[in-house]
């Protein structure tokens, strides 16, 4: 069956613009996180959507970063005015609702910003 | 808050010799423990995980780690390493209300023909 997708797989940005980081996660599953790996490190958590709505958006560095996930299916990871420092690649997951349960993964979204 | 370490950062071993890698964990209660695979240019994939019971949990791929709660650890073993193996592995922890996953810095294997 079709995994967890991200859209686009690279993208490259000039510093101060703002990008749209798109994740589809797999058909039935309640739980999506999106998380971000800089080089050379371990993914960070940045966002939880349990449906709809942002379980818990205590990973997102500042007021630049958004997300939504608007049908409780599709989501957009949304950064404004980029640095230098938001490249990195960006992670989607996605797993049904309960504590534990397997996160699935995305083969993830490499922004650069230049 | 939880946190995870993975002390070794690369690893290099010879193909057909046994694997450790180490993975100790901050958590107040019992966790739950996972390991995942990251091939170059693949997505990460689930290795295995603890949740309670055995100790000693078996993964795909060949792989088992142990569980010791009196060492706060969770390391990583395959008694026979493939070239395809070759990989950066995570360790992580959920912990708290969430199903957040907490990440270590991860180990880069190499295995030598």
């Amino acid at each position: 069956g079709a995994g967890v997708s991200q859209t686009p797989s690279n993208k490259v940005t000039e510093k101060g613009k703002y990008v749209e980081l798109r994740c589809d996660p797999i058909s039935g599953h309640t739980a999506l996180y999106w998380y971000r790996q800089s080089l050379g490190q371990g993914p960070e958590f940045l966002i939880y959507f349990q449906g709809t709505g942002a379980a818990d958006d205590s990973g997102l560095p500042n007021d630049r970063f958004f997300a939504v996930r608007p049908e409780g299916s599709v989501s957009t990871l949304k950064i404004q005015r980029t640095e230098r420092g938001d490249s990195a690649v960006y992670l989607c997951a996605s797993s049904f609702g309960s504590r534990g349960d397997e996160q699935y993964f995305g083969p993830g979204t490499r922004l650069t910003v230049t | 808050a939880q946190s995870v370490t993975q002390p070794d950062i690369h690893i290099t071993v010879s193909e057909g010799a046994s694997l450790e890698l180490r993975c100790n964990y901050s958590y107040g209660a019992t966790p739950y423990l996972f390991w995942y695979v990251q091939s170059p240019g693949q997505g990460l994939q689930l290795l295995l995980k603890y949740f309670s019971g055995d100790t000693l949990v078996q993964g795909i791929k060949g792989f088992e780690a142990e569980f010791k709660r009196s060492q706060s650890s969770f390391n990583l073993r395959k008694p026979s390493v493939h070239w395809s193996d070759a990989a950066e592995y995570f360790c992580a922890v959920v912990g708290g209300a969430g199903n957040m996953l907490t990440f270590g810095g991860g180990t880069r294997l190499m295995v030598k023909p």
